[in-house]
């Protein structure tokens, strides 16, 4: 079965430092794809990335970085020099590579960062 | 990627009554997805809509409380039935178009 682990709850941080997200998940398949999502307290979900199971590429786009290691099971999320407005609740999402399923979701981890 | 238009955005109900909430896309898509998500949790799936066909619901959750109808392909609603206040969660509908996943911007619904 599938599953997504984020065994954060909770980060508070503050202002200018970097954040480390974790994420762990299980799956049989072995092709699959993962996904982070943001949600500020507005409610909507941002899309922040996907990743398909056969790039192990860490990927970088400004301040956010992602670490993806298929020998760990982790796809992990840094922000680095973080701010305000990065806070927000990030979900670490897995889907089968078969068109038509539905993402399966972890638990959450809710960022704080103050100023 | 598709576009969703989720009415209403929020909505306070009595309990006892039904709501039905829309998710209209800007194109078709096979396949759409119903979440719940209560608060302070995550999402959960409570139901996948294809169309022509009878939704596939999650462990949980059944049609009677949750029926949903499919009729084309772009478009789908929820009903939530016989509220309680137990139901008072966001909702919100997904699709999946090459690989992408887009979400409509959530129901907020309160049962008093």
């Amino acid at each position: 079965a599938q599953k997504v682990t984020q065994a954060q709850t909770e980060i508070s941080v503050v202002e200018k430092e970097d954040v480390t997200l974790d994420c762990v998940y299980e799956t049989r398949d072995t092709t699959y794809y993962l996904f982070w999502y943001k949600q500020p307290p507005s409610g909507e979900l941002v899309f922040l990335i996907r990743r398909n199971s056969f790039d192990e590429q860490n990927e970088i786009s400004g301040r956010y970085s992602w670490n993806f290691q298929k020998s760990t099971s982790s796809f992990n999320f840094t922000i680095t020099a973080s701010q305000v407005v990065d806070s927000a609740v990030y979900f670490c999402a897995l889907s089968e590579y078969q068109a038509g399923t539905a993402l399966i979701f972890g638990k959450g981890t809710t960022l704080s960062v103050s100023s | 990627s598709a576009v969703i238009s989720q009415k209403p955005s929020r909505d306070i109900c009595q309990r006892g009554t039904s709501l039905t909430i829309q998710c209209q896309v800007d194109s078709q898509v096979t396949m759409m997805f119903w979440y719940r998500q209560q608060p302070g949790q995550s999402l959960t799936l409570i139901a996948t809509a294809n169309q022509g066909s009878e939704a596939t619901y999650e462990s949980g959750f059944v049609i009677d409380k949750f029926p949903i109808s499919r009729p084309n392909l772009t478009f789908s609603t929820l009903t939530v039935s016989n509220m309680s206040p137990e139901d008072s969660s966001i909702y919100l509908c997904s699709v999946v178009q090459g690989g992408g996943y887009t979400f409509g911007s959530g129901t907020r619904l309160t049962v008093v």
